[in-house]
């Protein structure tokens, strides 16, 4: 069975510095792997995803993630946060085996202050 | 317009009733998705369709019945509301191929009082 582990359920980062949010999962292959964001009151958006090839992927918003096999993680990161990229973030896996069913994180809340 | 969209946005219903949520999309997806959303859990899937006639649980199926007699449509039947359902439901959809992902309606907030 797969499992997604988001550390912090809420972080906190000012203007301009960098957003780290963090994702480990748990699966016996490689899944597919993918950041949504939530926005309040409304349904989640892809970020970005990782299915084969390159490692690092780059999103919308100015978003990307690494994802590192050794590691089992696939953090989500921004150099530098703005006002509108407050919201929830939820990092997602699906078995490469078929069946496109996403396992979800907890969730982390993302503040951005001035 | 395209996409997917849920009905009604906000329900507000009594313990044991019956009620429906209803799930439409227009991209002729293979795959639509239903998942609870609650605080500290994320989102968590309670049925699943692959396709036309074709459903099956997910994690959390107790209490809800679906069905997919066509493509477009996938309600989500809550046949005797208890407060444990009130949650967020979400609808998504997505094609066949594995590595794709899944596009989500903007929910319905359920209430059981």
């Amino acid at each position: 069975a797969q499992s997604v582990t988001q550390l912090g359920s809420h972080v906190s980062v000012s203007e301009g510095a960098l957003v780290l949010l963090r994702c480990n999962y748990s699966s016996s292959v490689p899944p597919y792997l993918f950041w949504y964001v939530q926005y309040p009151n409304q349904g989640l958006q892809l970020l970005l995803k990782y299915t084969t090839g390159a490692t690092l992927v780059k999103g919308i918003n100015g978003f990307e993630a690494e994802f590192k096999k050794s590691e089992t993680s696939f953090h989500l990161t921004k150099p530098s946060a703005h006002m509108s990229d407050a919201a929830e973030y939820f990092c997602a896996v699906s078995p490469t085996g078929g069946g496109n069913k996403l396992t979800f994180g907890t969730g982390t809340q993302l503040k951005v202050e001035l | 317009d395209a996409g997917i969209t849920q009905s009604p946005r906000y329900k507000i219903t009594e313990t044991g009733r019956q009620v429906t949520l209803m799930c439409h999309q227009t991209w002729s997806h293979s795959y639509m998705f239903w998942y609870r959303q609650d605080l500290g859990h994320g989102l968590r899937l309670i049925y699943y369709s692959a396709a036309a006639d074709i459903t099956d649980k997910g994690e959390v199926p107790d209490g809800y019945v679906v069905s997919r007699s066509k493509t477009e449509n996938f309600p989500l039947t809550l046949e005797s509301a208890t407060r444990s359902q009130t949650s967020v439901y979400f609808c998504a959809s997505g094609r066949q191929e594995t590595n794709t992902e899944a596009f989500f309606g903007q929910g319905t907030r359920l209430t059981v009082v």
